[in-house]
């Protein structure tokens, strides 16, 4: 079975600073993982995924990722926080030992707020 | 513009009255999923769909049915919907599985009084 750990429900930050959301996965295969956001009263949109390829992933919007498998971490961090990333975001993990239901298990959300 | 349509996006009925929740994609996607979304639960899947005639359960397929009848759609029905059916609704479509990522609806919030 697969499944997602994201530390922290709640996380804010300063305008300009740093963002840093946790996500830990956990899989019995090669995973592929996934950043979502979520606007208010959106559907999510897909921010970046990794997919065995380079372990440092860039996004939209700034945002970056780095898979470490050694850890099972794929935490998402962007430089300098603006106040448009205020959001909830989303850590997925897909695995691709079930063909035909490769389906995404999705971390419970990190609430970002940023702060003026 | 590449999609995923659901309707209605908000939705307000009483305990036991049939209700359908469409989707539809132009995506020509082989692969479709519903969710629902809960505080502090994130999403969970209800069914998914692999291709046209071809559904299966996710992890929380009580109360709820599918269909897959055309590629581009993939109704959801509650048949006798209950206040636990209370929950923000996704609809999402992919190439083929999870693997390429999902392309989600705008979502519809359902209200079971």
């Amino acid at each position: 079975a697969q499944s997602v750990t994201q530390l922290g429900s709640h996380v804010s930050v300063s305008e300009g600073a740093l963002v840093l959301l946790r996500c830990n996965y956990s899989s019995s295969v090669p995973p592929y993982l996934f950043w979502y956001v979520q606007y208010p009263n959106q559907g999510l949109q897909l921010l970046l995924k990794y997919t065995s390829a380079a372990t440092l992933v860039k996004g939209i919007n700034g945002f970056e990722a780095e898979f470490k498998k050694s850890e099972t971490s794929f935490h998402l961090t962007k430089p300098s926080a603006h106040m448009s990333d205020a959001a909830e975001y989303f850590c997925a993990v897909s695995g691709n030992f079930n063909f035909g239901n490769e389906k995404l298990t999705f971390g419970t959300g990190t609430r970002l707020t940023i702060i003026p | 513009e590449a999609q995923v349509t659901q309707n209605p996006r908000y939705l307000i009925t009483v305990t036991g009255k049939k209700l359908t929740v469409t989707c539809s994609q132009n995506m020509n996607h082989e692969y479709m999923s519903w969710y629902r979304q809960d505080p502090g639960l994130g999403l969970r899947q209800i069914y998914y769909s692999m291709n046209v005639e071809v559904t299966d359960k996710g992890d929380v397929p009580e109360g709820y049915k599918v269909s897959r009848k055309e590629k581009r759609n993939f109704p959801l029905i509650l048949e006798s919907p209950s206040p636990n059916q209370t929950s923000l609704y996704f609809c999402a479509s992919s190439p083929r599985g999870g693997n390429y990522g999902y392309t989600f609806g705008s979502g519809t919030r359902l209200t079971v009084v």
